[in-house]
């Protein structure tokens, strides 16, 4: 069946330090894969895509990577800032709209 | 802001009670989903409207029920209602011909059922 999940639930990291987000998944028939950031009272917020058929693509201080053969996302995060505190969510999507969502990794950014 | 709203924010119902939900998705955006989001989950998929019909159900009961209007606004509905259904629900819409991923969530509503 599907499931997305995440390696660890929680992260904390110092300011300015590089963060790194895991996530395994078991579905190999997703087209897309997702990082969604959540912060508290808000839904979710897309952050970076990757198609299944790429192995890397950067954004804005993020980088999602994708290791197809052991079925690892990962979502990198340079010079964290205290504004990147959220909890992160990866999601594999079947089409727009319909996304499989982990449990998440809340990130806390120590000043 | 996605400019998805939705409404109420809050809500507290009665087991057995029903309650409807509504969204107002992005201007242009004519496809609307729903999300159940327990607390400290990921969201789960309820279902999916475009342009007026459902478009694909995740593994929710009969008792979720959904529509969506010719604005392409959305209502959830959920009948004889369970403490288990306690959460965030959350929608989000998407545009026709825009990227594949983009999805705009609302902040949702939070329904606590007593």
């Amino acid at each position: 069946g599907e499931s997305v999940g995440l390696h660890l639930p929680t992260l904390s990291v110092q300011e300015g330090d590089n963060s790194i987000i895991n996530c395994a998944y078991s579905n190999s028939a997703s087209d897309y894969f997702i990082w969604y950031k959540q912060e508290s009272g808000k839904g979710p917020q897309f952050i970076i895509d990757i198609r299944s058929n790429m192995d890397k693509r950067q954004g804005q201080r993020v980088t999602v990577l994708l290791n197809k053969t052991v079925k690892h996302l990962s979502l990198q995060i340079a010079a964290t800032q205290p504004g990147d505190s959220a909890v992160y969510f990866c999601a594999e999507q079947v089409n727009a709209g319909k996304s499989t969502f982990g449990d998440g990794t809340t990130l806390t950014v120590k000043p | 802001e996605t400019g998805v709203t939705q409404s109420p924010t809050h809500l507290i119902k009665t087991r057995g009670q029903q309650v409807t939900l509504r969204c107002s998705s992005q201007s242009g955006h004519n496809t609307v989903s729903w999300y159940q989001q327990a607390l400290g989950q990921g969201p789960q998929f309820i279902f999916q409207y475009y342009r007026e019909e459902e478009n694909g159900r995740g593994n929710f009961p009969p008792r979720f029920s959904g529509l969506q209007f010719p604005n392409y606004s959305s209502e959830l509905n959920v009948n004889a209602l369970e403490l288990d259904d306690s959460a965030l629900y959350l929608c989000a819409s998407s545009p026709s011909g825009g990227r594949r991923t983009e999805a705009f969530f609302g902040q949702g509503t939070r329904l606590t059922v007593v």
